[in-house]
């Protein structure tokens, strides 16, 4: 039971242009999304988050936006830089900060050609 | 401040073996949450220990157990490896503190190799 999907296993991009980078869930009782970026032989760094009561966060050249009729979340990346080469994962929680436990998708390795 | 640190980094083991890996938590800390990576998979949520308790297991067998100390390091132990019990094993470290939802650290990772 996939709770958390990332349908798009690979993603490339030319340096400069917007990645955009999507994620879709099925439990309505998610309350916090987040992305992590990961480098290979390292352990996934925090990117980015949102409250399920926002559809939008910003950070940088990073922004999050939450669907949450559609239960779809996207990153957005502009501009994309070689050094954003990595892979992401979605990630989810359910119940406030009573446990933090997070619930993956299975990563979007994105390539961003010079 | 010093970060999540796991040992050991690589850890080969055959199957039936148990296996101990270690999580030095981010100072400020007092939950630590394991998690199972697949090769091609996301991280998969194991248990989490706050305050020497466990808070809150996922879908896995009993015989992963698991550990925190006062200092809020933990273990994770693993009996009668099987094969597919080869991934990268994930430590992450937060804070739980009310209803506020603080980011998970996440530490490099063990890589347990079971044949």
């Amino acid at each position: 039971d996939q709770q958390v999907k990332q349908n798009s296993p690979s993603l490339s991009v030319q340096e400069g242009r917007i990645s955009i980078l999507n994620c879709d869930y099925t439990n309505s009782m998610f309350d916090y999304f987040l992305w992590y970026k990961k480098y290979p032989a390292e352990g996934p760094t925090f990117l980015i988050s949102i409250s399920s009561i926002k559809d939008k966060n910003e950070d940088g050249r990073f922004t999050v936006f939450l669907n949450k009729s559609a239960k779809h979340l996207s990153l957005h990346i502009v501009p994309s830089q070689p050094g954003d080469s990595a892979v992401y994962f979605c990630a989810a929680s359910a119940g406030g900060g009573a446990t933090n436990k997070l619930i993956f998708g299975t990563g979007t390795l994105l390539a961003v050609q010079p | 401040e010093t970060g999540v640190t796991q040992s050991p980094t690589h850890l080969i083991k055959t199957r039936g073996q148990q296996v101990t890996l270690r999580c030095s938590s981010q100072s400020g800390h007092n939950t630590v949450s394991w998690y199972q990576q697949a090769l091609g998979q996301g991280p998969q949520f194991i248990f989490q220990y706050y305050r020497e308790e466990e808070n809150g297991r996922g879908n896995f067998p009993p015989r992963f157990s698991g550990l925190q100390f006062p200092n809020y390091s933990s273990e994770l132990n693993v009996n009668a490896l099987e094969l597919d019990d080869s991934a990268l094993y994930l430590c992450a470290s937060s804070l739980l503190a009310g209803i506020t939802y603080n980011e998970q650290f996440f530490g490099p990772g063990t890589r347990l190799t079971v044949l």
